[in-house]
């Protein structure tokens, strides 16, 4: 496609259920970031995978989130167990090596 | 490492105005600097950006940012704010040569008619 996509737009989910996000990134893009946006909040990095390098997890929450990125295209941020405290919104980004990031629409997170 | 610190979260000007919002960073490396403007239920978009060279930098829709390192800011500046500037702008900061983009807690902008 022409730009980033994610799924699903809006997710609600019930507190101690896991969920799965999707990002598919712009085709030959190979870096490709995840960030949070809470409510009053900035975008607060995630994570980051670069071609074939081992990811940057450093701005992992908790153990409770992981991500992959299969065959260096989509990728899947998971949440187990989630809590309330979750509830954001969940950006994926995409960018050929360190060129300008084109970020997808956001995956809208609601933990009852 | 890398910080970003934006004054204010919620900036008010009347149409017409002239528009400025500010941006201070710390980085202990030559930074690259951003700036992202998010709509209502979209995802962000690049305004502008300094890599290196000239420290003034236009953007689209009419916004221009300067790069100050004696200041170690990044303001964002338009002359005259039009009612569809109303949105929230990132600024956000990147070392020179990596990959990890930090942000900033993002200001409102509210234009009156």
């Amino acid at each position: 496609g022409a730009g980033v996509s994610q799924s699903p737009s809006n997710k609600v989910t019930e507190k101690g259920k896991d969920v799965e996000l999707r990002c598919d990134p712009i085709s030959g893009h190979t870096a490709l970031y995840w960030y949070r946006q809470s409510l009053g909040q900035g975008l607060e990095f995630l994570i980051y995978f670069q071609g074939n390098s081992a990811p940057d997890k450093s701005g992992l929450p908790s153990d409770r989130f992981s991500a992959e990125r299969t065959g260096g295209s989509v990728s899947t941020l998971t949440i187990q167990r989630t809590q309330q405290e979750d509830s954001a919104v969940y950006l994926c980004a995409s960018s050929f090596a360190d060129r300008e990031k084109i970020f997808g629409p956001g995956t809208r997170l609601t933990v009852l | 490492a890398q910080s970003v610190t934006q004054l204010g979260s919620h900036v008010s000007v009347s149409e017409g105005a002239l528009v400025l919002l500010r941006c201070n960073y710390s980085s202990s490396v030559p930074p690259y600097l951003f700036w992202y403007v998010q709509y209502p239920n979209q995802g962000l978009q690049l305004l502008l950006k300094y890599t290196t060279g000239a420290t003034l930098v236009k953007g689209i829709n009419g916004f221009e940012a300067e790069f100050k390192k004696s200041e170690t800011s990044f303001h964002l500046t338009k002359p005259s704010a039009h009612m569809s500037d109303a949105a929230e702008y990132f600024c956000a900061v990147r070392a020179t040569g990596g990959f990890k983009t930090i942000f900033g807690a993002g200001t409102r902008l509210f234009v009156k008619a």
